[in-house]
């Protein structure tokens, strides 16, 4: 099965930092990628899809790009209410997998 | 507006049986493939299963595959997940998601259900 990685685990940033997460596949996904959002105690929020697709409603500062094997998540510049965990998830076989996570904090 | 609500999580001792269901509105339910998706707590987030829109192709994540059954009855809009043989690290938030599609694979998850908890223990 395909793994998925992603890096850092955890971040601390200022207000304004521009920010970013990467999620690598063990295998080439092509572009079949998707982005989420977990904010404390909430229900999972799509972010990103195909690689670099804004879901609608997603504020702008938000990027996704890669294809194959590394992909990215960008914040251009992180705001108060992005303190969130991130996840990444494969798309085009199963098993679906999704990243391990990453926890992003305001320094 | 879509809408997803699930029901049927609770305790269950190990070895039992549970069935969840996900109730769907809001959109052309037999169109759209599903999924739940779990989360043990403070843990982050598992795929389990998927289903097509007509319901005539599954998929099961390795942990549960042989335990869990996926299905959905399209005249009722509703997902079901039955789960059995529960272990301890069934214990989870199970969510159901909606794909934009019917088809499973190359698509993702929007939006999801509030989740029900699923509890393992003796």
């Amino acid at each position: 099965d395909i793994q998925m990685t992603q890096s850092p685990s955890s971040l601390s940033a200022s207000i304004g930092d521009r920010v970013s997460i990467t999620c690598r596949a063990s295998q080439g996904i092509s572009n079949y990628l998707a982005w989420y959002q977990q904010k404390a105690g909430r229900v999972p929020k799509l972010l990103i899809y195909a690689a670099s697709t804004l879901q609608s409603g997603v504020p702008s500062r938000f990027s996704g790009s890669g294809s194959g094997t590394d992909f990215t998540l960008t914040i251009s510049s992180l705001q108060p209410e992005d303190v969130a965990t991130y996840y990444c998830q494969k798309c085009n076989s199963a098993p679906l997998t999704f990243g391990g996570g990453t926890k992003v904090e305001i320094k | 507006e879509v809408h997803l609500l699930e029901s049927g999580g609770g305790l269950v001792q190990p070895g039992g049986s549970l069935r969840l269901s996900c109730a769907a509105s809001g959109f052309t339910f037999s169109n759209h493939a599903m999924s739940w998706v779990r989360q043990a707590p403070g843990k982050g987030l598992e795929w389990v299963s998927g289903i097509t829109g007509s319901g005539g192709s599954t998929y099961y994540a390795d942990s549960v595959k042989g335990r869990f059954t996926i299905f959905r009855d399209n005249s009722k809009n509703t997902l079901y997940l039955q789960m059995n043989s529960l272990r301890g690290e069934d214990t989870a938030a199970y969510y159901c998601a909606k794909a934009p599609v019917a088809a499973i694979f190359g698509n993702w998850f929007d939006p999801w259900g509030q989740g029900t908890l699923v509890t393992v223990s003796s």
